[in-house]
């Protein structure tokens, strides 16, 4: 059964940094394309970025360009999400994904993350 | 990149038939990739794939759901209503930017 379980979320101050971690399991990582999502407490659901196959490329929405960088480790089974210069409005559970096509097929759990002072 | 644009509610009786537009442009919608999905969406759960590539239906996911789409507009059709539909839906669409776009959602209920 294919899953996906993300941590790292957590309270972190306006301007500082986060790391999402997305550990995989019941399929072969390096053969899909993946992706984060997020979605803002009582909001709609939000597509964050996407990493093709081996990580050459890489697609962000315009608000978190520069300040959030995916990346993944095929051999560890990992995508992650490092997130820095932190907003308020980055505030959201974030979800790890799996493509299957053009759409998702996979969802982890989410991760919350919560910027405040 | 703007959200597509969902109304923000839509309702029916149980048994009834209820359709929620999603809304975009020629840049992605209407761009010609047909990578429209939907979502479903209960209050505090994880989003369920119900419609994928506009008219595709996962296998388990109940053959009251479909997916059209005509022009800049795709569409999710809800047929025989019932209370367990009840929950938020959102669709999704690839943009010609490589990026990838959400609906606003629609909240549906059940009267």
């Amino acid at each position: 059964e294919m899953q996906l379980v993300e941590s790292g979320g957590g309270l972190v101050q306006p301007g500082g940094s986060l790391r999402l971690s997305c550990a995989a399991s019941g399929f072969t990582l390096r053969n899909y394309w993946m992706s984060w999502v997020r979605q803002g407490p009582g909001k709609g659901l939000e597509w964050v970025a996407n990493i093709d196959h081996d990580g050459s490329q890489k697609n962000y929405i315009d608000s978190v360009k520069g300040r959030f960088t995916i990346s993944r480790d095929n051999a560890q089974n990992s995508l992650y999400l490092e997130m820095n210069s932190l907003r308020a409005e980055d505030t959201a559970v974030y979800y790890c994904l799996k493509y299957g096509g053009w759409y998702f097929d996979c969802w982890g759990q989410g991760t919350l993350v919560s910027v405040s002072s | 990149q703007s959200a597509l644009t969902q109304p923000a509610s839509v309702s029916g009786s149980p048994g009834q038939s209820i359709a929620i537009s999603c809304t975009g442009t020629s840049s992605d919608v209407g761009g010609g990739y047909n990578s429209v999905s939907w979502y479903q969406q209960y209050p505090g759960k994880v989003p369920k794939l119900v419609i994928y590539d506009v008219n595709k239906r996962p296998s388990g996911v109940s053959d009251r759901f479909s997916g059209s789409q005509s022009g800049n507009t795709a569409s999710l059709t809800i047929s025989g209503l019932q209370a367990e539909d009840e929950a938020d839906y959102y669709c999704i669409s690839f943009t010609s930017r490589n990026i990838y776009v959400f609906g606003s959602g629609t909240e549906v209920t059940v009267l």
